[in-house]
């Protein structure tokens, strides 16, 4: 299995909704990340998870919340979210070896429309 | 500031014409460049990725090659079809902490 899964395909939600995304991969892969991609912009790192630890939170608003329950999962739980939040959400992977991060592979995203 | 720079903005060729994007960076530093496609409205393609020791990877009719000293990098095309047309977005790894940069992507059509 060489790719990366991303559920649901598209989500819409209002402002007082809670809901997740979920991603998954089973190529081994050691390190997990969170992108945000507005249209025509390039995505945008929120959060990496190294060994299943939070390594970097690029100040992402804590209406915002990542989770790696085991090394082939990574959750992005969302609370309260604005309009402004709609975007494409990618989730990527790469292997880690000895602390070295190696090339990333991209799931085809989630389409999230905030009303 | 580590900035990534891809120019020009959108690329507009005939089929089988060889093509050149362009990827420049701020910081000779990297410890890693990866070239990606993206397709509208898709998630992101690898196409080729360039360890800080290289100076160049091939794949198929894709070529990268990067030169630290000047800060840049190219992706060669060649004989390019329909396709091809897609975003191409380069992301550069400054340090080994899993952070990626990335450019705003050069969009290539490639008319029959």
């Amino acid at each position: 299995d060489t790719e990366v899964t991303q559920t649901p395909k598209h989500l819409v939600m209002g402002m007082t909704n809670k809901k997740s995304l979920k991603c998954e991969q089973h190529m081994g892969h050691r390190a997990m990340y969170w992108y945000k991609q507005k249209a025509k912009k390039p995505p945008e790192l929120m959060f990496v998870y190294s060994y299943e630890k939070l390594s970097i939170n690029e100040s992402v608003p804590s209406r915002f919340s990542p989770e790696c329950p085991n090394s082939s999962l990574l959750n992005l739980h969302l609370h309260a979210l604005q309009p402004e939040d709609s975007a494409l959400y990618l989730c990527a992977s790469s292997l880690l070896q000895g602390g070295t991060y190696n090339e990333q592979f991209f799931g085809p995203g989630t389409r999230l429309t905030v009303l | 500031k580590q900035e990534v720079t891809q120019i020009p903005a959108a690329l507009s060729v005939p089929e089988g014409e060889n093509l050149v994007l362009n990827c420049s960076f701020t910081d000779s530093a990297i410890y890693n460049l990866q070239w990606f496609r993206q397709d509208p409205g898709k998630g992101l393609t690898s196409l080729l990725l360039i360890q800080s020791s290289q100076r160049e990877q091939t794949s198929g009719r894709l070529n990268a090659s990067l030169d630290k000293s000047s800060g840049r990098s190219t992706l060669y095309i060649a004989a390019s079809q329909p396709g091809d047309s897609a975003t191409y977005l380069c992301a550069v790894t400054f340090t080994n902490a899993g952070k990626s940069t990335f450019g705003d992507g050069t969009t290539l059509t490639v008319k029959p």
